[in-house]
């Protein structure tokens, strides 16, 4: 069925890039997002891209699609330990984006001073 | 405007007992849903509805049970609880429209369910 897989953890230095990575099964998904979640909160809609992009880029956040190998990741630029939250990747059902998504585990980002 | 409300936020329940988790959105969403979040498996999705008096299953819709009478409100029914249903549940709103940009999800704060 489908799927969508991250890796759990990741640690990096304050001021170092993040990359948080993602595959997914589905080919025919249209809509592809970023959640972040903070400890205690729900999730927060970081940013999102479509099938037919290759890249995005908002302000530290970049957003890279590989559709032949079905991976997409998230670039954090200048981590600050603000940013340490679990991130999830999730894929629309198919071409549908009528809020069926499909959530990867989520990768718990720890910034270190 | 709230955004998407969850109450309790907390919640301990003995196994057999019965409850529901209340969600209510103040956006004119036509589209709400319920995930559980367990530890290293993502959200999983239980019901959904796409609009007032219709509602449908998601991945994990056994033990559960949803009704959407209103636009604004979408409770969630335990029936009998079960320790398999200790988990986190969120509820989440979106507007079905026909671009993208329209459609993200906004979620609830969530409600830690702990089933004894």
């Amino acid at each position: 069925g489908e799927d969508v897989e991250q890796s759990l953890f990741l640690s990096v230095r304050e001021g170092d890039s993040s990359v948080i990575n993602c595959t997914y099964t589905d080919s025919s998904s249209t809509y592809l997002y970023w959640y972040k979640q903070e400890p205690g909160a729900g999730l927060q809609l970081l940013t999102y891209i479509f099938s037919n992009m290759d890249m995005k880029q908002d302000q530290r956040l970049t957003v890279l699609l590989n559709k032949k190998d079905k991976h997409l990741s998230l670039r954090i630029a200048d981590t600050q330990t603000g940013d340490s939250a679990i991130y999830f990747c999730a894929v629309t059902r198919g071409s549908s984006n009528t809020g069926k998504l499909i959530f990867g585990q989520g990768t718990t980002l720890q910034v270190k001073p | 405007n709230a955004g998407v409300t969850q109450t309790p936020k907390f919640q301990v329940l003995k196994t057999g007992q019965s409850m529901t988790l209340q969600c209510a959105q103040d956006m004119n969403h036509e589209y709400m849903s319920w995930y559980r979040q367990d530890p290293g498996m993502g959200l999983r999705l239980i019901h959904y509805s796409v609009g007032a008096g219709i509602t449908d299953q998601g991945e994990v819709p056994n033990g559960y049970n949803v009704s959407r009478s209103t636009t604004e409100d979408f409770p969630l029914r335990l029936l009998s609880a079960a320790p398999s249903q200790t988990s986190v549940y969120f509820c989440a709103s979106s507007k079905v429209g026909a671009t993208p940009s329209t459609d993200t999800q906004y979620f609830g704060p969530g409600t830690r369910l702990t089933v004894l």
